[in-house]
């Protein structure tokens, strides 16, 4: 069974703060990894996207990737109270990076950010 | 563009009767995705269409649940009969093709009661 776990939260920052969120994958074969943000009833929406081991930097944002742990991270620079929201971690087993296979989530990792 | 449409947006049900969900998919996406969400079991792909055709229907929990995409711009999931355990909410996705890595756009998700 291909899992992706995540902590639950909830996960409370001051405003300002750096908020970092954790996410481990089971299938070492995984390709590609996502962040997606969830606001309280609405839909998962976009915000990162990392293939290669190392850091990428968007913004307020740097997603995490270490490949030989298992492990993928993000990292929100300088929260905000609109930053609150569900941040869901899904991962890509496809054979082929580029395929579209099956997208896996983790359960969410709920952030709070006190003003 | 408009983004992924799903109707309807709330469905509340008597135990027993028929279900039917609807999505309509960004122009030129490839890809179909159908979701589940819940509070105990986070946000799972029930099936998945490329070009129309049913790729995986792993996830589709039990016979009463059912999904067609007759055309490029329309889909549907059916439950008959509906029980109270499928309340949940359920998104629609869409994606362009391989090269995409992925990227999927929600609908806004329609929310299921079933008395």
């Amino acid at each position: 069974q291909k899992e992706v776990e995540q902590n639950s939260g909830p996960l409370s920052v001051p405003e300002g703060a750096i908020a970092s969120l954790n996410c481990t994958y089971s299938d070492r074969g995984s390709q590609s990894f996502f962040w997606y943000r969830q606001y309280s009833g609405k839909s998962p929406e976009l915000i990162m996207s990392i293939y290669s081991n190392g850091d990428k930097e968007d913004g307020r944002f740097t997603a995490q990737l270490n490949k030989a742990s298992q492990y993928v991270s993000l990292l929100i620079r300088d929260s905000q109270p609109s930053d609150s929201a569900t941040y869901l971690c899904a991962v890509n087993t496809g054979e082929d990076g580029g395929s579209q296979g099956n997208l896996i989530f983790g359960k969410g990792t709920k952030l709070s950010v006190k003003p | 563009d408009a983004g992924v449409i799903q109707s309807p947006r709330h469905e509340v049900t008597e135990m027993g009767q028929e279900v039917t969900l609807r999505c309509k998919p960004i122009s030129g996406h490839d890809y179909l995705f159908w979701y589940r969400q819940t509070m105990m079991r986070g946000l799972e792909l029930l099936i998945y269409f490329n070009n129309n055709v049913p790729i995986d229907d792993s996830g589709m929990p039990e016979d009463r649940f059912s999904a067609k995409m007759p055309n490029a711009s329309f889909s549907t999931l059916k439950i008959q009969p509906s029980e109270p355990r499928d309340s949940a909410v359920y998104f629609c996705a869409s994606s362009l093709d391989p090269s995409s890595y992925n990227e999927q756009f929600f609908g806004p998700g329609t929310r299921l009661t079933v008395l």
